[in-house]
């Protein structure tokens, strides 16, 4: 079964770039939305971004900004780069794999159905 | 519109049937999607679609949709459902995730 595993840097500080790399193992990255989450201490989930297999991106409205996320196939990786940090990007990062099923009339439906277990990144001097 | 609507917490008695809500624009042309988050642990896709679970998923879990308002139905809750739980869906666009604030559902 499709397993993801983040990896990164627990400690990052203000002004640098936050780097995190997502392995996908027990599957291909093909056909597949790459979706990238962090949760804040004690707060909900927030969508940072995601990658396409083929490349394409789109971004959170509120990061677009600071995110760039790409992607390796050859690797089965893809990655997240969100620059100039602050306290404030101090969370839990989750990567996800998104599913699309097709409902007829050229609509899709979306969900995240394998997630990582999550790294924490503090942004601290 | 981006924002979907939960409420912050509901409590349900031991074995008894409770509904968490998800309101927002999006969810009159996407499925909402449910998870289940525990304590130090990643989130888990409970309800997906129209109402499908994924395997290992137990029945007592259901979802539905009426308009702009998505419901996750838990029919005889157990005392291990005790979690927050998220909806997420796509934005209107179809192009942004978005995720609901959560839900922090207690079982007395």
């Amino acid at each position: 079964q499709v397993q993801l595993q983040e990896s990164g840097p627990g400690l990052v500080k203000p002004s640098e770039t936050l780097s995190l790399t997502c392995t996908v193992s027990g599957g291909s990255i093909s056909s597949y939305y790459w979706s990238w989450i962090r949760q804040p201490p004690g707060k909900g989930l927030e969508w940072i971004g995601y990658i396409y297999y083929s490349g394409s991106t789109n971004y959170n409205p509120s990061l677009k900004s600071r995110v760039t996320i790409s992607v390796d196939p050859s690797k089965n990786q893809f990655s997240l780069k969100l620059s100039s940090v602050t306290a404030a990007d101090t969370a839990v990062y989750y990567c996800a794999r998104e599913s699309s099923n097709y409902v007829g009339g050229g609509y899709y439906y979306y969900y995240m159905d394998v997630w990582g277990k999550g790294t924490t990144v503090t942004v601290s001097s | 519109s981006s924002e979907l609507t939960q409420d912050p917490a509901v409590s349900v008695a031991l074995g008894q049937t409770v509904r968490i809500t998800c309101q927002g624009d999006s969810l009159r042309s996407y499925y909402a999607n449910w998870y289940q988050q525990k304590p130090g642990q990643a989130p888990v896709l409970v309800i997906y679609g129209k109402n499908n679970r994924p395997s290992g998923i137990p029945d007592r879990f259901s979802g539905s949709s009426s308009g702009n308002t998505a419901s996750l139905t838990i029919t005889g809750a157990q005392a291990e459902d005790e979690a927050d739980y998220y909806c997420n869906s796509r934005d209107s666009s179809g192009n942004h995730v978005v995720f609901g604030g959560g839900t922090k559902l207690t079982v007395l």
